[in-house]
Parts: C-alpha cells; structure tokens; sequence
C-alpha cells in the first residue's frame, strides 16, 4: 500500500536554529496536512494545504510557520526559530478526495527535540 | 474549540475481551473517524461514519454514531495482545481539518 514518508524520524536542534521537516505524500493525493502531538497529549492540527496554498491554519501556526511545496513530490514545514516548546512529533498526512477530510494516511512523524 | 473527548482515558483487558471506547464532541459534523496509533509510530485510519449513518462495521471493529447525542463508540470484539494502541477519534467539522481527541490508550494483556 502507498505510504506518506517523513524524514528525519528524529532532528535534535538548539533553541533559535531554523528547522526544515520533510515529507513525501502520497502521489495521487490533493490534500496535505501538518499535525503535531506534545508527549502523551493529543494530536493538535497545524496546517492544511492545497492547491498550492494555505487553505487552513492553526492558532498554532504563528509566523516562525510555513510550510511549501517546493518539487511537486515534497511537502515541507519549516519553522524559523524553534522554541523549547516546539519539541513535539510531527506528523505528515495526505488524503486524496477533494474536500479533504475523507481518510488521512499518516507519515510515521519526526520527533523533534529543541534544546 | 469544538474536539472530540475519548473515554476512558486507559483500558485494561484479558485477551478474548470486548473493548468499548467512547467519544463525543460538541458541534455539527460531517463524519467521524477513528485511528489507531502504536506507540511512537505515526496514526492509521481504521473507520469512518458519516453523519446519516447509526452503524458501521469492519472486520472485528464496530462504530456507533449517535448525532442527537454528538457521540460515538467503537467496540473491538475478541481482542488481541496486538490490539494494544492508543484510539483517537477525529471529527470532520465542515472545515479543513480534522479534529483529534486526546485518545484512549488500550493495553490488552496475553
């Protein structure tokens, strides 16, 4: 079965450095989307995209966000200047039928630790 | 805002048992999904219910939607050790995106 696949599985950064997620949906897909989950808390939206743009964000989602989809195949999140509560997992997903909130298939995340 | 809430928070079976995970939310939705999510690996979708539906089944999983109640169960029959996982359920609320609670852990014991 096609599968979202997210690289790095762990990133370890200082506090202030930029950090770049990648991930690889799944080719036929339309909708993209970025979540994240604290520790043993729950699974908190960031951001959808399609078409090529924004379509909609988070209260969590402030300006050190974005995100882009720079090749056609990549869907990346960068964040500008990681703060200590930034550490969290970071998930990946696409789903394929327009309007979006049909079956999300999830990348296994990268767990991101701010030191 | 609105999300779903699972409960309990924790469940402890015997292999062989039923398992019963609660869910509810506050507002309208298109449909209800739950996921499933070992520990450290990223979710997978196990089953969706749209709002005109009551009942749907999947294998040895069982969904109940109850819109006049704004909740939802999912029932695993006969489970496993390999059931063991945390549950989320996610709403559609006519938006772009889908909103998770904060998940029932389940541990089956062998």
């Amino acid at each position: 079965e096609p599968e979202v696949t997210q690289t790095p599985s762990h990133q370890v950064t200082q506090m202030g450095q930029e950090v770049i997620l990648r991930c690889v949906p799944i080719s036929n897909h339309l909708y993209f989307y970025w979540y994240r989950q604290i520790l043993g808390q729950k699974v908190e939206f960031l951001v959808s995209f399609y078409n090529n743009e924004i379509s909609e964000k988070s209260e969590i989602f402030d300006d050190q966000f974005s995100v882009e989809r720079p090749d056609g195949s990549n869907f990346t999140l960068k964040i500008r200047s990681t703060k200590l509560e930034d550490s969290a997992m970071y998930f990946c997903a696409s789903s394929e039928l327009l309007g979006g909130n049909e079956k999300l298939f999830f990348g296994s995340g990268t767990q991101l630790s701010v030191l | 805002s609105q999300q779903g809430e699972e409960d309990p928070q924790a469940l402890s079976i015997q292999e062989g048992e039923n398992a019963t995970m609660n869910c509810s939310y506050k507002t309208s939705i298109n449909n209800l999904q739950w996921y499933r999510q070992n520990s450290g690996r990223g979710l997978v979708h196990l089953i969706l219910i749209r709002s005109n539906e009551r009942e749907k089944h999947s294998g040895r999983l069982r969904v109940t939607l109850d819109t006049s109640k704004k909740s939802s169960s999912l029932l695993i029959t006969a489970s496993r050790a390999a059931d063991t996982a945390s549950y989320f359920c996610a709403t559609d609320q006519v938006s772009e995106k889908l909103v998770f609670g904060k998940g029932t852990k389940l541990t089956v014991n062998p």
